[in-house]
C-alpha cells in the first residue's frame, strides 16, 4: 500500500463545475496536509494547507480533512480551463520529521 | 519577493560524471529541502537542512548523493558517478520555521539527464 494514494485520472469536468480531488494516507500519525498544483513542465505550487479536521476555504478552493478516515480532499468550485493541471496531495508524517510524502497526483482536465 | 531559484535549469551529463545542482532559497527561510521527481510520480524526499546542518538525510538513495549548505543559505546537491537512473527533475524547496513552517515552496527545478 502506498503511503499517499490518489487516483491518477484524468478527471474531466466541464467549465464552471465543481472538481473533487481525493487523497488517502496510511500513517495515522500524519499531522499536516497539503495540496499542490503542478502544470506540465513546471514545479509544484502550494495552493492549500490544512492541519485540523473539517473544511478550510480559500477563494474557489476548499480543502477537507477527516483524520479518522485518513482522507483529505480538495474541491475546486467554478472550475476554469486554467485549473487543468496535476494536483498533488502531500502529507507530513510528524512534526519532528519535515519531509513531505507525496501522492502521484491526479490530472484534472477542465473542458471549456 | 523572489522565490526559490535553482541552477542550472537543465543539465545533460554522461554516465559516470560528477554533477552539482544549486539551490538558493527564499530570503529568510531557514529550512531547505531537496526532492527529486520522476515522470508521472510525485516528488520524492532526499534531504532536509535546518540552517547549515542536514537534519534528515534519510531520503538520499546511496552514498553517491551528497548535499551541503555551508552558510545556511545556498545549498548544493552533489551527485558522483552519475547513472542513467539518476535522470529526473531535482526540486529544491524552502520554508520558514514557526507556525506555518510546514509550508514548503518549490523552485523551478533542475532537469538532469544522464546519457
Amino acid at each position: 500500500q502506498k503511503e499517499v494514494e490518489q487516483n491518477s485520472g484524468p478527471l474531466s469536468v466541464p467549465e464552471g463545475a465543481i472538481a473533487s480531488l481525493n487523497c488517502t494516507y496510511s500513517d495515522r500519525g500524519s499531522q499536516s496536509f497539503f495540496w499542490y498544483r503542478q502544470y506540465s513542465g513546471k514545479s509544484p505550487e502550494l495552493i492549500m494547507s490544512i492541519y485540523s479536521n473539517g473544511d478550510k476555504e480559500d477563494g474557489r478552493f476548499t480543502a477537507q480533512l477527516n483524520k479518522a478516515s485518513q482522507y483529505v480532499s480538495l474541491l475546486i468550485r467554478d472550475s476554469q480551463p486554467s485549473d487543468s493541471a496535476t494536483y498533488l496531495c502531500a502529507v507530513n508524517r510528524d512534526t519532528g520529521r519535515r519531509a513531505l510524502t507525496f501522492g502521484s497526483g491526479t490530472r484534472l482536465q477542465v473542458q471549456p | 519577493g523572489a522565490g526559490v531559484s535553482q541552477t542550472p535549469s537543465n543539465k545533460v551529463t554522461e554516465k559516470g560524471k560528477y554533477v552539482e545542482l544549486r539551490c538558493d532559497p527564499i530570503s529568510g527561510h531557514t529550512a531547505l529541502y531537496w526532492y527529486r521527481q520522476s515522470l508521472g510520480q510525485g516528488p520524492e524526499f532526499l534531504i532536509y537542512f535546518q540552517g547549515t546542518g542536514a537534519a534528515d538525510d534519510s531520503g538520499l538513495p546511496n552514498d553517491r548523493f551528497f548535499a551541503v549548505r555551508p552558510e545556511g543559505s545556498v545549498s548544493t546537491l552533489k551527485i558522483q558517478r552519475t547513472e542513467r537512473g539518476d535522470s529526473a527533475v531535482y526540486l529544491c524547496a524552502s520554508s520558514l520555521m514557526g507556525l506555518a513552517s510546514h509550508e514548503q515552496f518549490f523552485g523551478p527545478g533542475t532537469r538532469l539527464t544522464v546519457l
